[in-house]
């Protein structure tokens, strides 16, 4: 039974490229939820989603930042023109359905932007 | 909006203590209250999750407790091993905006447990 898988677990980027992150939820779960991790801050909520609608995107930069969780396949965190500031940990967390079931995470892609 | 706050920022004790994680939160308005571990470089492993009606969760040689009224829970975890070194996290669910899916986490407690 695995657990909310995230790949990749590292990635380096140069400014102005894109990222990809990916967000595989546990199985039966339709919730999805995206969190970053800046250096020395907490863990701050970026965007909810469910399949194929954004519940909540009011953590999310407005520019460059873009999410999405289809019919079929993983959740995308999406980040266009990166700059040296997107430096972070995302982590994604799943639940099987709305607010009253807990959070399960994953391990995190750690992106890097030389 | 929800603040969480968590002191000591980071704790040293030698094997065998007993010891108390604190975290205080802003809105008392809370759906639910989550302690996590973090190890380096890993995710995040749920510890125990108080519900705004309950006054304390216990979990092997861990202990949460919730004060709503107060604004504040406690980690109590007794005999500490020097496994349990990690950085422990808070996390408030929920607050008087009505979003009780968003979690706000605290900067964190960095425990060290020496042998």
């Amino acid at each position: 039974n695995a657990g909310v898988m995230q790949n990749p677990r590292h990635l380096v980027r140069r400014r102005g490229q894109e990222a990809r992150l990916r967000c595989s939820p546990m199985k039966g779960h339709s919730h999805v939820y995206w969190y970053r991790q800046l250096p020395e801050e907490g863990l701050k909520f970026m965007v909810y989603l469910q399949k194929e609608n954004i519940i909540d995107e009011s953590g999310m930069p407005k520019e460059r930042f873009s999410a999405e969780f289809p019919k079929e396949g993983p959740s995308i965190l999406r980040i266009q023109q990166v700059v040296r500031g997107d430096s972070a940990a995302y982590f994604c967390a799943s639940s099987p359905t709305g607010s009253d079931q807990p959070q399960h995470f994953g391990d995190g892609t750690r992106l890097s932007i030389l | 909006k929800q603040e969480v706050t968590q002191i000591p920022a980071a704790l040293s004790v030698p094997e065998g203590e007993n010891l108390v994680l604190n975290c205080s939160f802003t809105d008392s308005a809370i759906y639910n209250l989550q302690w996590f571990r973090q190890d380096p470089g890993k995710g995040l492993t749920s510890l125990l999750l108080i519900q705004s009606s309950q006054r304390e969760q216990t979990s092997g040689r861990l202990n949460a407790s919730l004060d709503k009224s107060s604004g504040r829970s406690t980690l109590y975890i007794a005999a500490s091993q020097p496994g349990d070194s990690a950085t422990y996290l808070c996390a408030g669910r929920g607050d008087s905006g009505g979003s009780n899916y968003k979690l706000t986490f605290g900067k964190g407690t960095l425990l060290t447990v020496n042998p």
